[in-house]
């Protein structure tokens, strides 16, 4: 497609429930990242992919936290057993090649909320 | 690892007024530099980006940014703002070589351009 795509763009989720949050990179785009903002405050980053390898999973802030990457495109960012501190917006972007001075383009976001 | 402090979370200015958000990052090795805005409800974008060559830096909205290396700085500034600039400017930094190779962001800079 032209830009990132993320889904679902909304969800809200008891406390305790598992949830999957899609993205679908730009066509070609090798590198694919993963962010969380928390309200009112700035971009944590979480995980990144360079194909369908993760050099770097430092951000995910627990266990609960996983995400996978297949055919060098889509990435699934899984969250087991919710908690009211997950909620947030999810961003995913994608680059050409990581680490590069190319530009990384992010997706609008899954807006989650744990109730 | 990289660092980016944000110093000003918010800034509010009148119309046509001259305004510069402060970015400074810490860094051992050479780093690309970024500026990306969040305009309400929308996703982040890019503004523009110092890679190498010239130290001053433009958008094609009237942004600029100089990258100043001696005081691991890169300021963006604008001579005069409108209220369609109202958004939330951020900060970022990736080394493309002996980094973790992921965007570092700082906080962020909710600018509001009042009438």
């Amino acid at each position: 497609g032209a830009g990132v795509s993320q889904s679902p763009s909304n969800k809200v989720t008891e406390k305790g429930k598992d949830v999957e949050l899609r993205c679908d990179p730009i066509s070609g785009h090798t590198a694919l990242y993963w962010y969380r903002q928390r309200l009112g405050q700035g971009l944590e980053f979480l995980i990144y992919f360079q194909g369908n390898s993760a050099p770097d999973k430092s951000g995910l802030p627990s266990d609960r936290f996983s995400a996978e990457r297949t055919g060098e495109s889509v990435s699934t960012l899984t969250i087991q057993r919710t908690q009211q501190e997950d909620s947030a917006v999810y961003l995913c972007a994608s680059s050409l090649l990581s680490g590069s001075g190319n530009t990384i383009y992010f997706g609008e976001g899954s807006w989650l909320t744990v109730v | 690892a990289q660092s980016v402090t944000q110093l000003d979370s918010q800034v509010p200015v009148f119309e046509e007024a001259p305004v510069e958000l402060r970015c400074n990052y810490s860094s051992s090795v050479s780093v690309y530099l970024f500026w990306y805005v969040q305009y309400p409800n929308q996703g982040l974008q890019l503004l523009l980006k110092y890679l190498s060559g010239s130290t001053l830096v433009k958008s094609i909205n009237g942004f600029e940014a100089e990258f100043n290396k001696s005081q691991t700085s890169f300021h963006l500034r604008k001579p005069s703002v409108h209220i369609s600039d109202t958004a939330e400017y951020f900060c970022a930094v990736i080394a493309p070589r002996g980094g973790s190779e992921k965007l570092v962001f700082g906080k962020g800079t909710k600018l509001t351009v009042n009438p």
